[in-house]
């Protein structure tokens, strides 16, 4: 089972922050938090990853809590083609880098 | 950089016959690669993890013989999906990895319709 926890949906108006939580209370010390997202009939598309400190790159922001059990992921300016479902992943065991997909939150930018 | 190329990225073919879907890392050496499955309206399902020059590990519930999976190189994978019945159409992604704790990197995906 995915070790994530994600709102099924959102709407986020165009030009505004999106902001997209995910819980992962059961983390363990040493694994990273990812994050995809998925465009309709399309591979995931890489966004960012962290462990502790907060990150940030040219696409989004990762800001992981002290206790690291949940992270949110940012898009400053959403724009329409941020539409997508998006996934929070922690790798399902440690150490075997598989990733288990929940069902992600379905991103909608609005006009 | 770290761009994952799959093929066909479309198929369709009749019942019983075997199709081989390829997965290449472009610029980077892939440690390991994944297969994963989505069906319409559902997330993404991993199928097999391939390590190369090592037999893939399937997951639960996947059978072996019928997804055969070679990973020749550290930029090549491919899927065969022998004998194909209706129920094997789905979406077909592959991913790779450099090494550690670096991200995958996923195809496009290649969508296999069985008649």
């Amino acid at each position: 089972d995915a070790k994530t926890t994600q709102p099924p949906s959102m709407d986020c108006a165009e030009g505004r922050a999106a902001n997209l939580p995910c819980n992962h209370s059961t983390i363990s010390g040493n694994e990273y938090v990812y994050w995809y997202r998925q465009i309709h009939s399309q591979g995931p598309q890489y966004i960012i990853h962290g462990l502790k400190n907060n990150e940030t790159n040219e696409m989004a922001s990762l800001i992981i809590t002290e206790d690291r059990k949940s992270s949110t992921l940012i898009l400053p300016h959403a724009t329409l083609r941020d539409t997508a479902v998006y996934y929070c992943i922690v790798p399902k065991i440690s150490g075997t880098y598989k990733y288990i997909f929940g069902t992600g939150t379905r991103l909608k930018v609005l006009a | 950089g770290a761009v994952v190329s799959q093929h066909p990225s479309w198929v369709i073919c009749k019942s019983g016959t075997s199709v081989k879907i390829e997965c290449r890392s472009l610029d980077f050496q892939a440690t390991t690669m994944f297969w994963y499955r989505q069906f319409p309206k559902q997330s993404l399902m991993l199928m097999a993890t391939s390590n190369e020059g090592s037999k893939a590990t399937y997951e639960q519930g996947v059978e072996k013989d019928k997804f055969l999976i070679n990973h020749a190189s550290l930029t090549l994978s491919t899927l065969t999906v022998t004998s194909a019945h209706p129920e094997d159409s789905s979406f077909y992604i592959c991913s790779a990895r450099r090494q550690g704790d670096q991200p995958q990197h996923f195809g496009d995906g290649t969508r296999l319709s069985i008649l």
